[in-house]
């Protein structure tokens, strides 16, 4: 199993355009999370979604949408980048059948600038 | 007020120190507990997961939770470079969609 993948790892953004940020886990989980992690700081959610075609806002989603079609695939779209979204992106994923359905499973990150 | 507050570190030790990370909370409605540990440029990995009171054990790690207290602990027993990473803790409530909520983290570095 490869886990939680995302791409890219590394991408620099200039203010106003947009980009798609790839998340895709092969662990048959249903439950999939975005957060960001500003240096120094915690891991704040995003949005998340309990299953295919169902998505809810977390904390922080303004300037931010998903999609989820697959259970594998979870994108995050930004749209309009400003100098604020500029951050490491971490996608996450757990099982909700589980006796362990609290713990999450992470991908490696996507750095994202925004100049 | 933060739901979830982490003692902010850095915290520098040498090689087989005892640590003691620790983690306060607010929410009575949580019941899982978890500890991540991330390595720099790396995303978090799952260390230490606990339900409810008591305490947990893995090797040199030991989790603590007491929810009378609202207040759970990590301690890394003789502690190597290898544990040089920052420490999350986690918790999440019942039936909340897997949603944890996490502290900001602590930053250890155990010097040889």
């Amino acid at each position: 199993n490869a886990g939680v993948t995302q791409t890219p790892k590394f991408r620099i953004l200039k203010i106003g355009q947009s980009m798609t940020l790839q998340c895709t886990q092969d662990m048959n989980h249903n439950y999939m999370y975005w957060y960001r992690q500003d240096p120094g700081m915690g891991l704040k959610l995003i949005y998340y979604s309990v299953g295919a075609g169902i998505t809810d806002k977390g904390e922080v989603p303004n300037g931010y949408n998903v999609s989820r079609s697959t259970t594998e695939d979870f994108p995050l779209r930004l749209e309009l980048a400003a100098p604020s979204q500029t951050s490491v992106y971490f996608c996450a994923s757990s099982y909700s059948r589980s006796a362990e359905q609290e713990t999450q499973y992470f991908g490696p990150g996507t750095r994202l600038l925004v100049l | 007020q933060k739901e979830v507050e982490q003692d902010p570190g850095p915290l520098s030790v040498p090689e087989g120190a005892i640590v003691s990370l620790n983690c306060t909370y607010s929410n009575s409605a949580f019941q899982y507990f978890m500890w991540y540990r991330q390595y720099s440029r790396k995303g978090p990995e799952l260390l230490m997961y606990t339900y409810s009171s008591g305490n947990k054990e893995d090797g040199r790690f030991t989790a603590q939770v007491d929810k009378s207290s609202k207040y759970i602990s990590l301690f890394i027993r003789d502690s190597q470079p290898s544990d040089s990473a920052t420490y999350l803790c986690a918790m999440s409530a019942r039936t909340n969609a897997g949603k944890s909520t996490f502290g900001d983290g602590t930053t250890l570095t155990v010097k040889p």
